[in-house]
């Protein structure tokens, strides 16, 4: 089972360049998420997704951007990147609203480890 | 202010010993609390969910409770396996009625085990 699978697992970037993150799961789940999770602190929330075509901001949304064209697919695109940016970074789906429900399990992928430079 | 307060940190403990981690928070209203396991370089891995109405969930060797009126979460793990050394996760969600629930992260207790 393949899950929530992000790439690149790792990518140095210079300052001032652009990259997108891929994600895509198999789990046919409206809700995906990116977090960002800095050293020794919790992840905090990106951009979410509700379904195809629907996004919005999260916690710390500046100098990212983020598209739902299909189900399976949320990439995370950045923009310019600065070295406040450097973090490690994850998608996440569910099946339902975010949080919600007793059996509304969260999936979270592998993580894309991005340093700017 | 909604936050979520783990501890301790660290933890070391040697391999067939228990332990226990504990989770504090803030958010209200609540909607639910989970657990999460995350093995270094790998993303967080769910253990435990469980409502505000629910005081108690196993898996395993991994069983967390829940004192909604104090607010507080432990997860306990018995008879530690080295495998067992991780970073554990208190998420909490904010339940904000028909708006997407908001999940609080604590900062995690890393646990090593050694053998």
């Amino acid at each position: 089972n393949a899950g929530v699978t992000q790439t690149p697992k790792f990518r140095i970037l210079k300052i001032g360049q652009s990259m997108t993150l891929q994600c895509t799961q198999d789990m046919n789940h409206n809700y995906m998420y990116w977090y960002r999770q800095d050293p020794g602190m919790g992840l905090k929330l990106i951009y979410y997704s509700v379904g195809a075509g629907i996004t919005d901001k999260g916690e710390v949304p500046n100098g990212y951007n983020v598209s739902r064209s299909t189900t399976e697919d949320f990439p995370l695109r950045l923009e310019l990147a600065a070295p406040s940016q450097t973090s490690v970074y994850f998608c996440a789906s569910s099946y339902t609203e975010g949080g919600r429900g007793r059996g509304n399990t969260i999936y979270f992928g592998e993580g894309s480890w991005l340093t700017v430079v | 202010k909604n936050q979520v307060e783990q501890s301790p940190q660290s933890l070391i403990i040697l391999e067939g010993k228990n332990c226990t981690l504990q989770c504090n928070y803030t958010v209200s209203p609540f909607s639910n609390l989970r657990w999460y396991k995350q093995d270094t370089g790998r993303g967080p891995v769910s253990l435990t969910i469980m409502t505000f109405s629910e005081n108690t969930k196993s898996n395993g060797r991994y069983t967390a409770t829940l004192d909604a009126d104090t607010k507080q979460s432990s997860l306990h793990i018995t008879a530690s396996q080295l495998s067992d050394s991780a970073s554990y996760i208190c998420v909490v969600t904010f339940d904000r009625g028909s708006t997407l629930g908001r999940l609080y992260f604590g900062r995690g207790t890393q646990l090593t085990v050694w053998p």
